[in-house]
């Protein structure tokens, strides 16, 4: 079976704070892969990144950055200097190369809200 | 390109009604994935299709609720007399081929169901 955890339920930063968005996932498939989506106010999901499962390269894509560590199972996604525009609830998900194409399971998300 | 499209976006039924939403994937794309999330939580796999097949259905409710891909035409997903707990954010998604497996989804903004 697969799960994705992500224990901070919400999270309130005051602008220009850095952020850290913990995700911790199971699963057995030895090739899959992780994903993070923003989900703002309007609704609609927007992807941010997706990282496979043989790729541990930390990446940075301006003030986001995302943080494999297969050891400990976890994806972590860092906002540095936090803006009020990043307020949204953030979700991380996996999919595993399983016979059924691209199942994504999804985390509970984490509320983020950024004060100004 | 016009990326996934979904409509009706916002959807008032009273109890007993149908609903009906379709979902009209990226051009060249034959595979369609249909996920449910409730208010405050992650989203849910609910079902994968290809053209004119169910390939799995383990997160669709037991009655009440069929989806289809026809040769022709969106996807719909039909939910017979509805009620308030089918209130929902109703998201599609869609990949190629090719994709499956590697996670290459692409998200519609999704339809909102309201169940009064």
């Amino acid at each position: 079976a697969q799960k994705v955890t992500q224990a901070q339920t919400e999270i309130s930063v005051v602008e220009k704070e850095d952020v850290t968005l913990d995700c911790v996932y199971e699963t057995r498939d030895t090739t899959y892969y992780l994903f993070w989506y923003k989900q703002p106010p309007s609704g609609e999901l927007v992807f941010l990144i997706r990282r496979n499962s043989f790729d541990e390269q930390n990446e940075i894509s301006g003030r986001y950055s995302w943080n494999f560590q297969k050891s400990t199972s976890s994806f972590n996604f860092t906002i540095t200097a936090s803006q009020v525009v990043d307020s949204a609830v953030y979700f991380c998900a996996l999919s595993g190369r399983g016979e059924y194409g691209n199942k994504l399971v999804f985390g509970a998300g984490t509320i983020l809200r950024v004060k100004s | 390109n016009a990326g996934v499209m979904q409509n009706p976006r916002h959807l008032v039924r009273r109890r007993g009604q149908e609903a009906r939403l379709r979902c009209s994937p990226m051009k060249g794309h034959s595979h369609v994935y249909w996920y449910r999330q409730l208010p405050e939580e992650g989203l849910k796999f609910m079902v994968y299709l290809q053209k004119e097949n169910i390939i799995d259905e383990s997160g669709m409710p037991k009655e009440r609720f069929s989806a289809e891909f026809p040769k022709e035409g969106p996807s719909i997903l039909r939910i017979q007399q509805v009620v308030r707990g089918d209130s929902a954010a109703y998201f599609c998604a869609s990949s190629r081929a090719w994709a499956t497996n590697t996670g290459e989804l692409f998200f519609g903004e999704g339809s909102r169901l309201t169940v009064l």
